[in-house]
């Protein structure tokens, strides 16, 4: 039974640019989130998916976007970026009131 | 605004000791509490939790103690073993299945044989 997946692992980014990340939720799992890990910190709630729609958002501006599919995988979608976005990004997925299961993350470099 | 607060960033422990991890929160609205524990290069892994009616949990050698008054929990690893060595994040949430939850900044545990 494959875990969350995330993709890609590694990625590097010019300031300005658009990112999309993936991830693949544990299978069964119907309700996604993503989280930003920096440097040296805990990993910080951006949003939370369930049914295709945002459900829960954190303290992120607009330009950190997110879409979930029919088939529960998801998007997260950063826009002009900045320096300060390069981090490693976390998804995790749940099913109900089942603990959360993290992805490997990707790690994304902005330079 | 750091609400959960790992206030010690690394700790080292002899094999077979006891390993005690601490975190403090402030937000009276968090009901539920997580260890997580992390290696490098993959995800946080869930290790144990605490609902805020209990004041202890146990799962083999790991058990979390939840002082509400106090505003603090810990994790108490017993016999620490190298395979322990990892960082370890304290998470909160508003209740059990939240997906919302509010991370410390991870303790680093080694453990030295």
């Amino acid at each position: 039974d494959a875990g969350v997946t995330q993709s890609p692992t590694h990625l590097i980014k010019t300031r300005g640019q658009q990112v999309t990340l993936r991830c693949s939720p544990k299978s069964g799992h119907d309700t996604v989130s993503w989280y930003q890990q920096a440097l040296g910190q805990g990993p910080q709630f951006i949003f939370q998916y369930y049914e295709e729609e945002e459900r829960q958002r954190g303290n992120f501006p607009d330009r950190f976007s997110g879409h979930q599919f029919p088939n529960y995988s998801s998007e997260l979608n950063v826009n002009a970026l900045l320096l300060g976005d390069s981090a490693l990004y976390l998804c995790a997925s749940s099913l109900a009131s089942d603990e959360a299961f993290f992805g490997q993350g990707t790690r994304l470099t902005v330079v | 605004d750091q609400q959960v607060k790992q206030n010690s960033p690394s700790l080292s422990v002899q094999e077979g000791r006891i390993s005690i991890l601490n975190c403090d929160y402030t937000n009276s609205m968090f009901d539920y509490f997580l260890w997580y524990k992390k290696y490098p290069a993959e995800g946080p892994t869930f290790l144990i939790s605490i609902s805020s009616i209990k004041d202890k949990n146990e799962d083999g050698r790991f058990t979390v103690f939840l002082n509400k008054s106090a505003k603090h929990l810990s994790l108490h690893i017993v016999p620490s073993q190298p395979g322990d060595s990892a960082v370890y994040f304290c998470a909160a949430s508003a209740h059990q299945g939240a997906q919302k939850l509010v991370f410390g900044q991870g303790t680093r545990l080694t453990i030295n044989p």
